[in-house]
Formats: structure tokens, sequence, C-alpha cells
């Protein structure tokens, strides 16, 4: 079975901090993806990024950046100058490969962090 | 590209009354549907996974006579909430797969906010 903890309920900064949030996974799989998502108050989901487990390169853009530690089992996400607009709340993700070695889509959610940047 | 596409946004219906939710890819044809649900201030959980032509797998505990899944074309698959009671009241969101395309996101709906009254 596949789980996905995002130990922080909420955090709370203000603008221009920066701020880490936590991703841990748990999965018998040995190729995954896995997924940071935004979900802001509309409700709909902004995809942020998707990582493959072979991949163990961190990556940025812009303001954010992602941790991949295989041997950790987590893949964190850092806001760098948090702006106001970061506010919503955030999923980690994960998702087993089909046959064909594509991403599944059937995602594992974790249980969000909700973020809240104060001016 | 890829465009899910949600219908209606939100909804409020009487206690009994049945409800029907439409997901559509707009520029893609999608191998696999996914509907979730998330409760206010809860995670995103996986109702059922549907393939266009066949009946639709649910998940652990999830009513398959209550939430009818019809995903009758690559581009539109249709969730029925049935006897709609206010416990039902949730965000519903489905997601499509791309088909052709490899190593590929998920690409989510906007999300229909149910209110049963």
């Amino acid at each position: 079975a596949q789980k996905v903890t995002q130990a922080q309920t909420e955090i709370s900064v203000v603008e221009k901090e920066d701020v880490t949030l936590d991703c841990v996974y748990e999965t018998r799989d040995t190729t995954y993806y896995l997924f940071w998502y935004k979900q802001p108050p509309s409700g709909e989901l902004v995809f942020l990024i998707r990582r493959n487990s072979f991949d163990e390169q961190n990556e940025i853009s812009g303001r954010y950046s992602w941790n991949f530690q295989k041997s950790t089992s987590s893949f964190n996400f850092t806001i760098t100058a948090s702006q106001v607009v970061d506010s919503a709340v955030y999923f980690c993700a994960l998702s087993g490969l089909n046959a064909g070695g594509t991403s599944y889509g059937k995602l594992t959610f974790g249980q969000g962090t909700i973020l809240t940047v104060h001016p | 590209g890829a465009v899910v596409s949600q219908h209606p946004s939100w909804v409020i219906c009487k206690s009994g009354t049945s409800v029907k939710i439409e997901c559509r890819s707009l520029d893609f044809q999608a191998t696999t549907m996914f509907w979730y649900r998330q409760f206010p201030k809860q995670s995103l959980m996986l109702m059922a996974t549907s393939n266009e032509g066949s009946k639709a797998t649910y998940e652990q505990g999830v009513e398959k006579d209550k939430f009818l899944i019809n995903h009758a074309s690559l581009t539109l698959s249709t969730l029925t909430v049935t006897s709609a009671h206010p416990e039902d009241s949730s965000f519903y969101i489905c997601s499509a797969t791309h088909r052709g395309r490899l190593n590929t996101e998920a690409f989510f709906g906007q999300g229909t906010r149910l209110t049963v009254v």
C-alpha cells in the first residue's frame, strides 16, 4: 500500500520568509512518481512538479525548489522569499507506474499543509 | 493543451435528488479518468477509476450504486450522486490521463462543490 505523510498541518510565515513543506512517502514500488500540487481557496489543483523515482536531482523553478531524498523517502518543497499569493493548501502525492512504465495517474495524496503568508 | 473541464463548478440540490457531474477532456483523449472526493479541510480521496467503455473500479468503502460512473467516450466521464444526502456534500474533482502521451501527470478538472440541503 502507498502512503504519503505531510506532518505539518498548518504553517504561518511572514512575507519574504523561506518556508519548507515536508513530505514523506511509503511505497513498495521500485519505480514511482512524486508530485506537488497547490490548491488555492477556489479549489482547483495547480500542478507544481512531477519527479520520477529514478531522478534524485533536486530541482529549482523560480522561488520554488524541491529536495528529493530517496534514502529517507522524502520529497520536500521549499518556497524562497514567500509571498502572500503563495497562501494555499499544498499537497504532496505519489503515483505508481502502470505496465507500460508511464505514470498511472492514480494518486495517493498526503493530508495537505495549509500555508498562510502574512504581509 | 491537456485541459480537463468539469461541470458544474458548484451545485446545490435537495436531499433525495440526484446530481450529475461531467468531466471532459477538451483537447485530448483520456485513457482513464479518476474521481476524487475532498471533504472540508481534508485530503483528496480516490473514489473510483473509470476506463472508456468498461465498468468503473471503485475504491473500498465507496458505494457503486450511489455513485454511478459512466465513461461513454474517450473525452467524457460522468459521476452521478444518486439520492443525495447532506453527508454527500463535498468537493468532487476528476482527473484524466492522456492517451498516447507517455510519462505524464494526470490533469485535473477545476472541481465541483456539491451542497445537499
